[in-house]
């Protein structure tokens, strides 16, 4: 079956770059019926989407963080990543990649999220 | 961006009970609204997508109507794994954007 499984610092310091990788398995991200994303959800809130990348390496951003976020793709590891930079405690979140498919705009398959923190 | 706000905000209601969550868009969306369940410490789910077709492996009693701006999930009968939040979201226009979510509490 299809698994995500994000990976990546879980403590990063105000100003810098948050980076994270989501492995995929079961699944190619070169298939062109998905968009690969990211969301995110501060604790105790709501969820954010960032943004998706697909297979051909277009883009779509949230414009209130556009600024700041890159979201790349590397298919000879079947991985998506996320950097955001300049970052600052409001960033503080659990961070979730998910594939999304074409279709319906409707993640439907997660990964279980991993928290970053941002504090000196 | 298009606002999504769902009602109520909390619920309390007993296993057993038919509860039934909204979920409104600034503008029309057509059919483009998602519901999912999210518990504790997990990653939501997906439950419903295009405003009512039912996701695979999730069961029955989970329903979604609606289209243009006023849509609903009604739960027929709370089983006690019901008991999460749920998040609508819009796949209309870019940015996609969630409801604020609606907790779903034991009576």
């Amino acid at each position: 079956q299809v698994q995500l499984q994000e990976s990546g610092p879980g403590l990063v310091k105000p100003s810098e770059t948050l980076s994270l990788t989501c492995t995929v398995s079961g699944a190619s991200v070169t298939n062109g019926g998905y968009y690969w994303s990211w969301i995110r959800q501060p604790p105790g809130k709501g969820l954010e989407y960032i943004g998706y990348i697909y297979f051909t390496g277009s883009t779509n951003y949230n414009p209130s963080l556009k600024s700041r976020v890159t979201i790349s793709l590397d298919a000879s590891k079947n991985q998506f990543s996320l950097k955001l930079n300049s970052v600052t405690a409001a960033d503080t979140a659990m961070y979730f990649c998910a594939r999304d498919p074409r279709i319906s705009g409707a993640p439907s398959t997660w990964g279980q999220g991993t928290l970053v923190t941002v504090s000196a | 961006d298009i606002q999504m706000t769902q009602s109520p905000s909390s619920l309390s209601a007993s296993i057993g009970d038919r509860v039934t969550i909204t979920c409104r868009a600034s503008q029309s969306i057509s059919s483009f609204l998602s519901w999912y369940q999210q518990r504790p410490g997990e990653a939501p789910k997906l439950l419903i997508y295009s405003a009512s077709t039912l996701q695979s492996g999730i069961p029955s009693r989970f329903s979604g109507s609606g289209s243009g701006t006023d849509f609903s999930l009604t739960i027929s009968s709370l089983y006690p794994e019901d008991f999460a939040t749920y998040f609508c979201q819009q796949s209309h226009s870019s940015p996609r954007t969630f409801g604020q979510g609606t907790k779903l509490e034991i009576k």
